[in-house]
């Protein structure tokens, strides 16, 4: 248990529904990292937050999903209107400020989501 | 997009035996890492070696890095049953995300 939570562990829904996943970083952590990974495949980074703020998202964030972290604490992850193609295990991790501290990323169990 | 690929794709190897894994990338980068993943889990950091480090060592964990030729390899001595997972090596090129390989699947067999 690296001391990264992920609510909740599985996830099923149907094509077109909406969900949000929460992470819970290390409590001093101050970057928190969203990663997507496909069966038989490494992770791929999706986004990050310093403290509130979004600094980075990568072009596979399509328009449906979005992630916040309002008071620089827990992140939500949403997806709207979920098709298929975003059957994933989603990752979420975290790092310390400043330095050599950042450089390493602790992980969470995931979220495993299948779209029906 | 994957800036590594790990070689093999899958290890099979008897308890005692020592396991090697091979990561290639194509940029230049700042640092490369290692992580374990059992299945269906999350990762787990092994270790951690910047663009001016040539070696690593961590327990039974020992780490290179070829910035020439783009490629680094971890050796896993004396392994283990519990050794069992997938393996896998991400770059840092700049800002703070981590770009992974498609992993190496490595079974210790008791």
């Amino acid at each position: 248990d690296t001391g990264v939570s992920q609510d909740p562990r599985h996830k099923i829904t149907k094509r077109g529904q909406n969900v949000t996943f929460r992470c819970d970083p290390i409590s001093e952590h101050n970057r928190l990292y969203w990663y997507r990974q496909t069966l038989g495949q490494g992770p791929e980074f999706l986004t990050y937050f310093q403290n509130e703020a979004q600094l980075e998202k990568s072009r596979l964030l399509s328009d449906r999903f979005s992630a916040e972290r309002p008071k620089g604490s827990f992140s939500t992850l949403e997806i709207q209107r979920t098709e298929q193609g975003d059957s994933a295990m989603y990752l979420c991790a975290s790092s310390a400020p400043g330095g050599r501290g950042r450089e390493t990323q602790y992980f969470g169990p995931g979220t495993r989501l299948l779209v029906l | 997009s994957q800036q590594g690929e790990e070689d093999p794709q899958a290890l099979s190897i008897q308890e005692g035996e020592n396991a090697t894994m091979n990561c290639s990338y194509k940029t230049s980068i700042n640092n490369l890492q290692w992580y374990r993943q059992n299945s269906g889990r999350g990762l787990v950091h092994l270790i951690l070696i910047r663009s001016n480090e040539r070696e690593k060592h961590s327990g039974r964990l020992r780490v290179t890095l070829d910035t020439s030729k783009k490629s680094s390899s971890l050796l896993i001595t004396a392994s283990r049953a519990a050794d069992t997972a997938s393996y896998f090596c991400a770059t840092v090129t700049s800002g703070s995300r981590l770009t992974f390989g498609e992993g190496t699947q490595l079974t210790v067999n008791p």
